[in-house]
């Protein structure tokens, strides 16, 4: 079955880090790009960041360059998300979700989601 | 700067059909986008892929009753025989040289 499953999602004080991961199945997962969209309680689809199939090549948005970063391992199928020095307004579902081919960057494959809450 | 608008909201009765319209920014008239459905509590799901000609790929099971077409900038998302099942928000979506744009959704209730 072809299916996306983050995880590292939780409570997170302001200022603190967190690692989200990805998990990847029934498909090569290196031959396609990546994202992460992140959906604030009650509101919309948020674009976060990018990353190319071989890794080489990683896009943010500008509300979270210099504090995310993300990256992938091939070899684990799996995609990640560092998220450093956390704000209140980085509270969010964080949903992975996959690239149909490398020339068209929409979505063709959405993971369930993982919630991270950043409050003292 | 490349934008996606919505209305914020639309409403029609059961079994009628609704259109949905994604409206993109100046100068990007060309660009194709793809349509998604989050319904309540659950994670978004792809719909399909609209171009700018109309032409559309849909995405695995979705049924017939959804379609899409263009007209400028406009870019539309048609749902027919509306049911309560449809009850979600849609957002449309486009991408540009390193970025990836979300409209900002529309909250259908079907009445």
């Amino acid at each position: 079955e072809v299916q996306l499953l983050e995880s590292g999602g939780g409570l997170v004080q302001p200022g603190g880090s967190l690692r989200l991961s990805c998990a990847a199945s029934g498909f090569t997962f290196s031959s396609y790009a990546m994202s992460w969209v992140r959906q604030a309680p009650g509101k919309g689809l948020e674009w976060v960041s990018g990353i190319s199939g071989s890794g080489g090549s990683t896009h943010y948005a500008d509300s979270v360059k210099g504090r995310f970063t993300i990256s992938r391992d091939n070899s684990k199928n799996t995609l990640y998300l560092q998220i450093n020095n956390l704000r209140a307004e980085d509270t969010a579902v964080y949903y992975c979700a996959k690239d149909p081919d490398p020339s068209n960057w929409y979505f063709d494959l959405w993971g369930r989601g993982t919630l991270v809450t950043v409050s003292s | 700067q490349l934008v996606l608008t919505q209305s914020p909201s639309a409403s029609a009765s059961l079994g009628a059909s609704v259109k949905l319209t994604c409206t993109l920014s100046s100068g990007h008239s060309n660009y194709a986008i793809a349509w998604h459905q989050q319904q309540p509590e659950k994670a978004p799901r792809y719909l399909m892929k609209l171009n700018s000609d109309g032409s559309h790929t849909k995405g695995d099971g979705i049924p017939d009753r959804f379609s899409g077409s263009s007209s400028g900038a406009e870019r539309y998302l048609t749902i027919s025989s509306l049911q309560s099942e449809d009850e979600a928000d849609y957002y449309c979506q486009t991408w540009g040289t390193g970025i990836r744009v979300f409209g900002g959704g529309t909250k259908l209730t079907v009445l």
